[in-house]
């Protein structure tokens, strides 16, 4: 079975604060991660995957298959980071079947 | 492209009416899947689906809820007789296919409130 975990319901962060938004999975074999982004009144987009090992907005985020974690970061906030972030697992096997986090909804105080 | 759309985007039907929620996939998607987010939750997976196959319906309750993807319209999830406990959003996503680089794209969902 595969699962994530978001630990964290709300963060709040100060502007120019770094940020790091936790995400643990489980998973048996080689899964891919991704970070999906939901801000105010949108609907919910791709924002970054492990896969591509790319800087979303400032956004980073690297895969520790050591401690099964695919932790958001970035180092200065900013207000309009404010949203929901949704960490995500797309299974290597079958068709693929993606497995969503509770969700952490960052707040950045101005 | 317009994107997934949802409609309606609120639903309210009273207990043991039925809910039909549409999901029209971006243009040249044949795959869809339904999630639903309660209150306090995150999304759970629902169903997938691909043009005239349901493909995993394991998140779907047994009783009560079907989807459908017809080779013409919208992907429909039905919900019969339905109870305060539904009263959620759901969200649809489309992609082209599978393998790596198939995002799912997601439409702004559907509300509903049983009262």
């Amino acid at each position: 079975a595969q699962r994530v975990t978001q630990p964290e319901k709300l963060l709040s962060v100060f502007k120019g604060a770094p940020v790091e938004l936790k995400c643990n999975y489980s998973y048996s074999g080689s899964p891919e991660l991704f970070w999906y982004v939901q801000y105010s009144r949108q609907r919910l987009q791709l924002l970054l995957r492990h896969i591509s090992r790319e800087s979303i907005k400032g956004f980073t985020a690297d895969l520790n298959k050591g401690e099964t974690s695919f932790h958001l970061k970035k180092p200065f906030a900013q207000e309009e980071d404010s949203a929901m972030y949704y960490c995500a697992l797309r299974s290597s096997g079958g068709y693929q079947k993606v497995t969503f986090g509770t969700g952490t909804k960052l707040q950045v105080i101005p | 492209n317009a994107g997934v759309m949802q409609n309606p985007r609120h639903l309210v039907r009273r207990r043991g009416q039925e809910a039909r929620l549409r999901c029209s996939p971006m243009k040249g998607h044949s795959h869809v899947y339904w999630y639903r987010q309660l209150p306090e939750e995150g999304l759970k997976f629902m169903v997938y689906l691909q043009k005239e196959n349901i493909i995993d319906e394991s998140g779907m309750p047994k009783e009560r809820f079907s989807a459908e993807f017809p080779k013409e319209g919208p992907s429909i999830l039905r919900i019969q007789q339905v109870v305060r406990g539904d009263s959620a959003a759901y969200f649809c996503a489309s992609s082209s296919g599978q393998g790596s680089y198939n995002e799912q794209f997601f439409g702004p969902g559907t509300r509903l409130t049983v009262l």
